[in-house]
């Protein structure tokens, strides 16, 4: 069945440093590609999203960048803060929200 | 703010018996879903509502799960029987429904078996 690979499932910086999660998906009529942010015990929530017609997004010091020829697409996190720490989700889906598939996770610790 | 509302926030079950979580939707809402979600992994779909009608259940196990969304509002997903290996985390969520939008989750539904 289709899929969403993430990693790394786990990753530890350095507050100050930049962090990058990557994600891979499998099925080719995806064209919405959302980040979620856990913190620990919440719900999941959006942080940004990207379309399939664009190649990247930025959004203060989050970045998203997708390449739809490989079907990988990535969350940069510059200048790392200490509540940056949660577990981060990428997803995948056509619009609609139809066939959303989250990947496995990655915890990001921020080290002050 | 409108939020996603679910109840219980917890509920402690024994295995074979039957359980039940309620969620409503944030107001015009068209799109409902039941995630499961296990600790330390992603939300995985149970079942996907639009209005009232199921457009994907293909993970959900329909021989011990069922989900309705009778008025095309609030939802409700039950388990019976309940097994050891429901534990988990169960999230509700919702979305417009049309176009590139995020799902917006409810507080989840801690299930423990035992």
């Amino acid at each position: 069945g289709e899929n969403v690979e993430q990693h790394p499932s786990t990753l530890s910086v350095q507050e100050g440093d930049s962090a990058v999660i990557k994600c891979t998906y499998s099925d080719s009529a995806s064209n919405y590609f959302p980040w979620y942010k856990q913190e620990l015990g919440k719900r999941p929530q959006l942080i940004i999203d990207i379309r399939s017609n664009v190649g990247e997004k930025k959004d203060q010091r989050i970045a998203v960048t997708l390449n739809k020829t490989a079907k990988h697409f990535s969350l940069h996190i510059t200048e790392t803060q200490p509540e940056d720490s949660a577990v981060y989700f990428c997803a995948s889906s056509t619009a609609g929200g139809f066939k959303t598939i989250f990947g496995a996770g990655t915890r990001l610790f921020v080290k002050a | 703010e409108a939020e996603v509302a679910q109840s219980p926030r917890y509920k402690i079950t024994e295995k074979s018996q039957a359980v039940a979580f309620w969620c409503d939707p944030i107001s015009g809402h068209a799109t409902l879903y039941w995630y499961r979600q296990i600790l330390g992994q992603g939300p995985e779909l149970l079942v996907q509502f639009q209005d009232e009608s199921v457009v994907d259940d293909s993970q959900l196990p329909k021989d011990r799960f069922s989900a309705e969304r009778l008025k095309g509002v609030d939802s409700t997903l039950k388990i019976q029987p309940a097994e050891l290996g429901d534990s988990a985390m169960y999230l509700c969520a919702s979305s417009p429904g049309q176009g590139y939008t995020e799902a917006f989750f409810g507080q989840g539904t801690r299930l423990t078996v035992v």
